[in-house]
C-alpha cells in the first residue's frame, strides 16, 4: 500500500529565506505525487503535481519540487519565502481515487 | 462561484445525534471523496465515490454513511455521535482516477459535546 512520510512536523524559516520540506513515499509502480497547502481554516490547495516526464515540476506561488526515484523523495522547495506562506504543507502520493496524505509539515515565517 | 462546497461549515451537536454533511461539486468531476481530519491535522480517505458507486470504503464505522444522490453530491450522514467524531470532514473532487489532482472543501467542523 501506498504510504507517504513528512519527517519534519515543524520547521520556521525567516522570511525571504529558502525553503525545502521534505516528502518520502512508498508505492509499488510509478508514483503520482502531489504537494498540497492549508492556510487556517481553509481546504487544501494543490501547489503541484507529478506524474510522468521532466521530473522538476513547477507550481503556483513559486513552489517546485523535485521527483527523485532512487531516493523515493519528492521535496518541495521555494527560494524565497513570504511571510503568506506561513501554513501547513501536505505530501500525498496516489492513483486510481486513492489519494494518501503525509502528516503534514508545519511552516512558521519569521519577519 | 465555490467548485466544492461543504454545509455547514460548523457543527456543534451532542452525542447520540445524527447529522448529515452536504457536499455538492460543480466542477463536473465524476468522483467524489470524503476525508478526516483529525486534531494533528492528520488526513485520513474515509470514502470515495465514482459516478454514484462507491469505489473506496476504508476502516471506518458504521455509524458513518456516504449517500451520492448523483454524481455532483456526496453527503455524509453519521448516526450516534461519538465524542470521538470530533473532526475536520473534508469533501473532495476529481476528474477520472486523481491523476491530476483532487479539489477540496473548505471543510465543515464537527464537534460533539
Amino acid at each position: 500500500a501506498q504510504s507517504v512520510t513528512q519527517p519534519d512536523i515543524h520547521i520556521t524559516v525567516s522570511e525571504g529565506a529558502s525553503l525545502e520540506l521534505r516528502c518520502n513515499y512508498s508505492y509499488g509502480a510509478t508514483p503520482y505525487l502531489f504537494w498540497y497547502v492549508q492556510s487556517p481554516g481553509q481546504g487544501l490547495q494543490l501547489l503541484l503535481k507529478y506524474f510522468s516526464g521532466d521530473t522538476l515540476v513547477q507550481g503556483i506561488k513559486g513552489f517546485e519540487a523535485e521527483f527523485k526515484r532512487s531516493q523515493s523523495s519528492f521535496n518541495l522547495r521555494k527560494p524565497s519565502v513570504h511571510w503568506s506562506d506561513a501554513a501547513e504543507y501536505f505530501c500525498a502520493v496516489g492513483n486510481n481515487n486513492d489519494m494518501r496524505f503525509g502528516a503534514g509539515t508545519r511552516l512558521t515565517v519569521k519577519p | 462561484d465555490t467548485a466544492v462546497s461543504q454545509t455547514p461549515k460548523y457543527l456543534v451537536t451532542q452525542m447520540g445525534n445524527d447529522k448529515s454533511i452536504k457536499c455538492e461539486q460543480n466542477l463536473g468531476h465524476d468522483t467524489m471523496y470524503w476525508y478526516k481530519q483529525d486534531s494533528k491535522k492528520f488526513l485520513k480517505i474515509m470514502f470515495s465515490y465514482n459516478n454514484k458507486e462507491l469505489i473506496i470504503n476504508e476502516t471506518v464505522p458504521n455509524r458513518f454513511s456516504p449517500k451520492s444522490p448523483d454524481k455532483a453530491h456526496l453527503n455524509l450522514h453519521i448516526n450516534s455521535l461519538e465524542l470521538g467524531d470530533s473532526a475536520v470532514y473534508f469533501c473532495a473532487s476529481s476528474q477520472g482516477t486523481g491523476v491530476y489532482g483532487y479539489t477540496f472543501g473548505s471543510g465543515t467542523r464537527l464537534t460533539v459535546v
